[in-house]
């Protein structure tokens, strides 16, 4: 049963048009995570919710920004992507905090920038 | 930065031969978890061990914590082809671990040859 759902697997962007991957969650946990992730390069987080409060990494550039309107859904928008943006982006949930839980995370949807 | 590296950056043996990676991180930690990432798709949590634990079993897997080394390897025995993968350790920290979050390395990439 899927439990971190990302759509589109695979999407195809041109330079500086808007992009909104989107995660969906069907395990009610309530920390939701996006990391970008590079050819042979460790998952980079972008940010995180703790239920609705955002959490930003200080080195996410404010090209990205993510909406979580509810439990089960978080977005990533992508305002102008650039050649540098192309890559893998994966969604992960977490149940509770404190980092002693796994996470589970999606498939990723892999960005093409044109 | 607590980012773990992992060692060698990629490994290829024959199936049925052990399979060892390792992990180095920097500062202190309450658990360290490893994580599979097959080519193309999201991660997958294999094992947690918790900063008071040495070793720990799952299946084919086996995992040991040197907290005095701040080091952690991943032994796989008996490898098949399908275990070819990438495979991240990742650490939290111990200064209250803000929601979870973890510090990914750059990944091992296995290949198993039938």
């Amino acid at each position: 049963d899927a439990m971190v759902i990302q759509n589109p697997r695979y999407q195809v962007t041109q330079f500086g048009k808007p992009v909104t991957l989107s995660c969906s969650q069907t395990l009610n946990h309530n920390v939701m995570y996006w990391y970008q992730q590079k050819s042979s390069q460790a998952p980079k987080l972008l940010f995180h919710y703790y239920d609705k409060d955002f959490n930003n990494e200080a080195d996410t550039p404010d090209n990205f920004q993510s909406r979580r309107p509810n439990t089960s859904f978080c977005f990533l928008d992508i305002r102008s992507p650039g050649l540098g943006d192309a890559a893998m982006y994966l969604c992960a949930t977490v149940r509770g905090v404190g980092g002693y839980n796994e996470q589970f995370f999606g498939p990723g949807t892999r960005l093409t920038v044109l | 930065s607590q980012q773990g590296e992992e060692d060698p950056q990629a490994l290829s043996i024959q199936e049925g031969e052990n399979a060892t990676m390792n992990c180095s991180y920097k500062t202190s930690i309450n658990n360290l978890q490893w994580y599979r990432q097959n080519s193309g798709r999201g991660l997958v949590h294999l094992i947690l061990i918790r900063s008071n634990e040495r070793e720990k079993h799952s299946g084919r897997l086996r995992v040991t914590l040197d907290t005095s080394k701040k080091s952690s390897s991943l032994l796989i025995t008996a490898s098949r082809a399908a275990d070819t993968a990438s495979y991240f350790c990742a650490t939290d920290d111990d200064r209250g671990s803000t929601l979870g979050r973890l510090y990914f390395g750059r990944g091992t990439q296995l290949t198993v040859w039938p």
